[in-house]
């Protein structure tokens, strides 16, 4: 069984550019977090996104959005990206509120 | 505010030695802890503990949760090189529906 995949694997981008980052849920997941995990800190919960809706979303400014769509597939995006959103972005899957299993990550770096 | 702390934040053992991994949560109410592994990127699942499973074993890892104390350990017996990872606890909270993430325990072990 495939599990979590992101894309892409790691994106360079300049200060106040967009990033868009990708998660393909496990099949038959419906539920896909995001987490931004910055160097020598944890994992902090970004949204949450349950049969196309966005369910939840952390303490983060309104410059991270996101969706998902029709085949639970979801994409992150960062507008105006800050040097300090540097990090690696970890997508999960879950089937409504089971345990989530993660992606390999997207490593965005801002210059 | 809803937490969770783990530690020690970094441990260095001996091939064999048995470790034990702490997580305290303070968590609106509580829903599921859950245990996971974090080797280069991606977290991988290790167990969830509710309150109708409050321990739980796999080869040489175990986890109990503690709900009067608000804790959860790890136990891993006779440790080998690759054990050495992150341990992530994590905690969910039906208040928000977040999972809360600690910041993880480095396990390193020496042949």
């Amino acid at each position: 069984e495939a599990g979590v995949t992101q894309s892409p694997t790691h994106l360079i981008k300049t200060r106040g550019q967009q990033a868009t980052l990708r998660c393909s849920p496990i099949s038959g997941h419906t539920s896909v977090y995001w987490y931004q995990q910055a160097l020598g800190l944890g994992l902090q919960f970004l949204l949450w996104y349950d049969e196309g809706e966005e369910r939840n979303r952390g303490n983060f400014p309104p410059r991270f959005s996101g969706r998902q769509f029709p085949n639970y597939s979801s994409e992150l995006n960062v507008n105006a990206l800050e040097l300090e959103d540097s990090a690696l972005y970890l997508c999960a899957s879950s089937y409504y509120r089971s345990e989530q299993y993660f992606g390999p990550g997207t490593r965005l770096t801002v210059t | 505010e809803d937490k969770v702390v783990q530690s020690p934040l970094s441990l260095v053992v001996h091939e064999g030695d048995t470790v034990t991994l702490n997580c305290s949560y303070e968590v609106t109410n509580f829903r599921s802890l859950l245990w996971y592994k974090q080797e280069k990127k991606a977290p991988t699942f290790l167990f969830m503990l509710t309150s109708s499973g409050i321990e739980k074993k796999s080869g040489r890892l175990s986890s109990i949760l503690d709900k009067k104390e608000l804790s959860s350990i790890l136990n891993i017996t006779a440790t080998q090189t690759g054990d050495s990872a992150i341990y992530l606890c994590a905690v969910e909270g039906a208040r928000y529906d977040q999972f809360y993430f600690g910041t993880g325990t480095s396990l390193t072990v020496i042949p």
